[in-house]
């Protein structure tokens, strides 16, 4: 089965531009996720989706960033304008609940680097 | 939520199996705990999870002590590919994981 696909794989750009990633989630997974990882700490949750609709949001900086999942499936992150802290690798994941299970599955990620 | 506290590094031998603890004192009686690793450049890959009850896959065991305060990771023949960072996630009623920083695991031939 494929797994969960992210581009672009890296992304510079200087401070205060705007950026878009994309995320492809296994197929039928419902849920999907948008993690911040800081070099050398462990990831961090931005937002959470089921099917199209948002479940948590409450640590996305609504200022800058921004996710949308149109029709369930692909979902992209924006930030718009970007800060030098905004350096970091994001991950998405997605999901799906088998009764037994509820493991996620990640993308191998999107390295930023604002400059 | 529930914190844990893992060890920052571990060095283990190859072959030998590599035992790796997990502090997860305040955790919720129906919290599971998961644990995944993360290889250099790439994206976390789940492990193994469990409750109460120890659990084995192709991967790793999983033993949780009796008052679930504490877990261990045990990879029973580790290789140089296991190096890697290690996370024991417990995961919230909202089917989110809570991460730490994680055990740098390093295998050395």
């Amino acid at each position: 089965e494929a797994g969960v696909a992210q581009s672009p794989r890296y992304k510079i750009i200087e401070k205060r531009q705007s950026v878009a990633f994309w995320c492809n989630p296994i197929s039928g997974h419902a849920t999907l996720y948008w993690y911040q990882q800081i070099l050398g700490q462990g990831p961090k949750l931005l937002i959470q989706f089921q099917n199209n609709g948002v479940v948590d949001d409450s640590q996305l900086p609504k200022d800058r960033f921004s996710a949308e999942r149109l029709k369930g499936v692909d979902s992209t992150l924006k930030i718009q304008p970007a800060k030098l802290e905004d350096s970091a690798v994001y991950l998405c994941a997605s999901s799906l609940y088998t009764g037994a299970s509820y493991e996620q599955y990640f993308g191998p990620g999107t390295r930023l680097t604002v400059t | 939520d529930a914190k844990t506290t893992q060890p920052p590094s571990m060095d283990c031998a190859e072959g030998r199996a590599a035992n790796l603890p997990c502090n997860h004192s305040t955790i919720s009686g129906n919290e599971y705990v998961y644990w995944y690793r993360q290889i250099h450049s790439q994206g976390p890959q789940y492990i193994i999870h469990g409750l109460k009850n120890n659990e084995t896959n192709e991967m790793a065991s999983l033993i949780i002590t009796e008052d679930r305060k504490s877990s261990t990771l045990i990879l029973p023949h580790a290789t140089l590919r296991d190096t890697a960072v290690y996370y024991c996630t417990p995961m919230d009623s909202n089917y989110q994981l809570i991460w730490g920083a994680g055990t740098k695991l390093i295998i050395k031939p």
